[in-house]
Order: C-alpha cells, then structure tokens, then sequence
C-alpha cells in the first residue's frame, strides 16, 4: 500500500519568513496530493491540494510544488503569520473524492512574533 | 463547500460498553464514507472505508468486528467500538465523499473523542 512520509516532524520560523514542508510516496498510481491544517481537537482543513498533472499551484500565500517523478511534493508558505502555527498533513491518494487517503505524519510548525 | 457532522461531538465510558458514533453529510449525498482513528500527537490513520449499502472495507489490522461500520444511507454512516477498552480512547473522525454531487475531495466531520475508564 502506499507510504506518506512528512519531514519536518516540528518547525519553528520566525513571523514573516517562510516555512517548507516535505513529502515523498512510495505509490506511483497516486495522483492526488493534498494538504491539511488541523489545530488542536479540530478536524482537518484543507488548504491546497495538487493533481499529477499540475507540477505546481499557488492561492496566496500557500503553494505546492510536485515532482510526480522524484515522488515528493512540498508546502511552502511565505510571509508567515502566527495564526499559520498549527500541526500540517500531507495527504496522497489514487484520486480525488472516492478514494482513501494516506497522510504523512504531521508537521508542527510554529510561528515565533 | 459540504457539511459533515458527527455525534457525539466527545463520550466518555466504562470499560466493556460499547459505543456508537454517528456521521452524517447534511447537503450531499455520500457514496463513500471513510473512519479515520488519531492517538495524540499522531496523524490521521484510516480504519475503514465504507460504501452506501455495502459491507466496509477495513485496513489490515483493524478488528472488524469490534469496529463496526453501517453505512445504510447515502447521508449516515456509524461506527460502534464494541467492547471499549481504554486503550480504544482516542479521536475518531469521519470523512464523507459524493462527487455525483459535483464536490471532489473529502470533507471531514468534527471528530468525536472518546475516553474509555
């Protein structure tokens, strides 16, 4: 089955600078990468997600790059802000809707004003 | 975009007691519900992967009997631990899935936390 793997496991960044999440996957049919925001008790949000046959998306602040060959894709959030602290999931699947997924197993990031 | 909710939004039982959560897509319909299980400080695990008017589809190392899933309508699935021990405590969350009603991710519930004395 498929393997998500997430580093960082935490990150701290200063209010301003940018943060970096990585993933890599081991399932080459997977062709759906999203990511999530989860704070404390609450459920996951989704903020971006990616199809195979996009290598990169932007909406504001938050863009996903994907390098289908390599099998990772990243997070990349600029201009930080402290309501960004929260735990962030990487997530692939075989397709969008119907089809589980698999999540990497958490960022950490926090945010230092 | 779609609403999911769950109930109980947290319970708290007795060791041997069995309890049933609820989710539910209040605006769509869902083909496919999925159960996620997470321990503290954990990512989101999947435990099973149901389908309106079928039986579910565990993941390798979930008891199926003691997780039982019911997904009878296109808006309501249950998840009843059976049998709870404390080692069953953690925060259950569902996700709902419906794309003939033109959504294509997943939308997640609330969770429901669940503390076994």
């Amino acid at each position: 089955g498929e393997n998500v793997e997430q580093h960082p496991s935490t990150l701290s960044v200063q209010e301003g600078d940018s943060a970096v999440i990585k993933c890599t996957y081991s399932d080459s049919a997977s062709n759906y990468f999203p990511w999530y925001k989860q704070e404390l008790g609450k459920r996951p949000q989704l903020i971006i997600d990616i199809r195979s046959n996009v290598g990169e998306k932007k909406d504001q602040r938050i863009a996903v790059t994907l390098n289908k060959t390599a099998k990772h894709f990243s997070l990349h959030i600029t201009e930080t802000q402290p309501e960004d602290s929260a735990v962030y999931f990487c997530a692939a699947s075989r397709d969008f809707g119907n089809e589980k997924l698999t999540f990497g197993t958490g960022t950490r990031l926090t945010i230092i004003p | 975009g779609a609403v999911v909710s769950q109930h109980p939004s947290w319970v708290i039982c007795k060791s041997g007691t069995s309890v049933k959560i609820e989710c539910r897509s209040l605006d769509f319909q869902a083909t496919t519900m999925f159960w996620y299980r997470q321990f503290p400080k954990q990512s989101l695990m999947l435990m099973a992967t149901s389908n309106e008017g079928s039986k579910a589809t565990y993941e390798q190392g979930v008891e199926k009997d003691k997780f039982l899933i019911n997904h009878a309508s296109l808006t309501l699935s249950t998840l009843t631990v059976t049998s709870a021990h404390p080692e069953d405590s953690s925060f259950y969350i569902c996700s709902a899935s419906g794309t003939a009603s033109g959504y294509n991710e997943q939308f997640f519930g609330p969770g429901t936390r669940l503390t076994v004395l």
